[in-house]
């Protein structure tokens, strides 16, 4: 069974700072890698989905990377801004169970002014 | 706008009580997916539909109960059989065909216990 981990919980940072976040999963048959955002209270915002032949995808100041021999993804974002401050949460989805994502616990993210 | 509604956003539910949890999306996607959120973890799948009139459970669906009778609406049911009921839900919506779309969230409902 799939199994996505994120580490750190929780990550402060001054602004202006580049950062990374790690995701790491446990099943290397995966389909795509999926970066979410998510304020206080509200649902979730797709950020990045990388495809299981891809090796990176970039947005903006958003850069996602994928490797699967290794079971990691990292999502590092350049010059944060306080607008950044949010939880990040990865999710991948296993190419046993094609509609199903497996998600981690998330990175709380503060990026101070 | 296109998008995903979730209503309501706060729900209360009393002892013995269903309640039922609306999302409607008009994004003309196939599939819609019911995820419960704990705090400090991550989401886990109640339930999914990929066409209308056909639904699978996902990790977590038992005390929980869906139907699928139109495109745009995927109602979610939390019987009295759930125990712990006290969640966050999202529901999620993705175009069908292949599973290499993103999916996409609405803002959520707060269900707590009286």
């Amino acid at each position: 069974k799939q199994e996505v981990t994120q580490i750190p919980a929780a990550l402060s940072v001054p602004e202006g700072e580049n950062l990374v976040l790690n995701c790491s999963f446990t099943d290397s048959a995966i389909y795509n890698l999926q970066w979410f955002r998510q304020d206080p209270g509200k649902g979730l915002t797709s950020l990045l989905l990388i495809q299981s032949s891809q090796r990176e995808q970039t947005s903006g100041r958003l850069n996602a990377s994928l490797d699967k021999s290794s079971g990691r993804s990292t999502l590092y974002i350049a010059a944060s801004q306080p607008g950044d401050s949010a939880t990040y949460l990865c999710a991948a989805r296993s190419s046993g169970s094609a509609r199903q994502l497996t998600f981690g616990s998330g990175t709380q993210l503060t990026v101070l002014p | 706008d296109g998008g995903i509604t979730q209503s309501p956003k706060y729900l209360f539910r009393k002892e013995g009580q269903n309640v039922t949890l609306s999302c409607e999306q008009n994004l003309n996607h196939d599939a819609m997916y019911w995820y419960r959120q704990d705090p400090g973890q991550g989401l886990r799948l109640i339930y999914y539909s990929q066409i209308v009139n056909d639904f699978q459970k996902g990790d977590i669906a038992e005390g929980y109960s869906v139907s699928r009778e139109k495109k745009e609406s995927f109602p979610l049911t939390v019987t009295s059989a759930q125990k712990n009921p006290t969640a966050f839900y999202l529901c999620a919506s993705s175009s069908g065909g292949t599973a290499n779309q993103p999916q996409h969230f609405g803002d959520g409902t707060r269900l707590s216990i009286l």
